[in-house]
């Protein structure tokens, strides 16, 4: 069974940088074939992806955010992250990582989600 | 637009059937995977392509898709079907992703 699990501070001050990573278990993420996903969702708001990376490093991330956000991936950890550059209180929100099922465009494992709070 | 446009709510009595529809250009050319997420639980997929339901999802959800609108449908509604509903897509790119507004299911 595949499960991601999402860790990092909870309470970021702003204009620092929000940091995370994904630990994945039962797959392997230089298995190929999927991209390793982070997506957010703000306090009673929808989903928003933020952006998705391959285990070569090839990323891809949402326009809206692309000038803050960068991801990598440690594949000796089997574990992927998420910097979220010059933070304010708009990126107060749960931030899930998911497993992106690239031929279908889908995301079809998630973490159980962190609440980062951005605050001084 | 990238966006897809989906009803704020709908209800459907218990045991009756319940569509939510998602609108955007981008279904023109990709199509709309879906997701259930109850209330402090992270999203779960019900429906993606065409209309395959991944393993233990049950069969009284079902997706179509027409022109720029897809369709997530419930037929024979339960209590554990209420939860928020997201569609999902590529953009105009193929290589990013957007969600639908979400849908808030009521079963009354």
């Amino acid at each position: 069974q595949v499960q991601l699990q999402e860790s990092g501070p909870g309470l970021v001050k702003p204009s620092q940088t929000l940091s995370l990573t994904c630990t994945v278990s039962g797959d392997s993420i230089s298995s190929g074939g999927y991209y390793w996903s982070w997506i957010r969702q703000h306090p009673g708001k929808g989903l928003e992806w933020i952006g998705n990376i391959y285990y070569s490093g090839s990323a891809y991330y949402n326009p809206s955010l692309k000038s803050r956000v960068t991801m990598s991936v440690d594949t000796s950890e089997n574990q992927f992250s998420l910097n979220l550059s010059s933070v304010t209180a708009a990126d107060t929100a749960v931030y899930y990582c998911a497993r992106d099922l690239t031929a279908w465009g889908v995301f079809d494992y998630w973490g159980q989600g962190t609440l980062v709070t951005v605050s001084s | 637009s990238s966006e897809l446009t989906q009803d704020p709510a709908v209800s459907v009595a218990l045991g009756q059937t319940v569509r939510i529809t998602c609108q955007g250009d981008s279904l023109r050319s990709y199509y709309a995977s879906w997701y259930q997420q109850k209330p402090g639980q992270a999203p779960v997929l019900v429906i993606y392509g065409k209309n395959n339901r991944p393993s233990g999802v049950p069969d009284r959800f079902s997706g179509s898709s027409s022109g720029n609108t897809a369709s997530l449908t419930i037929t024979g509604a339960q209590a554990e079907d209420e939860s928020d509903y997201y569609c999902n897509s590529r953009d105009s790119s193929g290589n990013h992703y957007v969600f639908g507004t979400g849908t808030k299911v009521t079963v009354l």
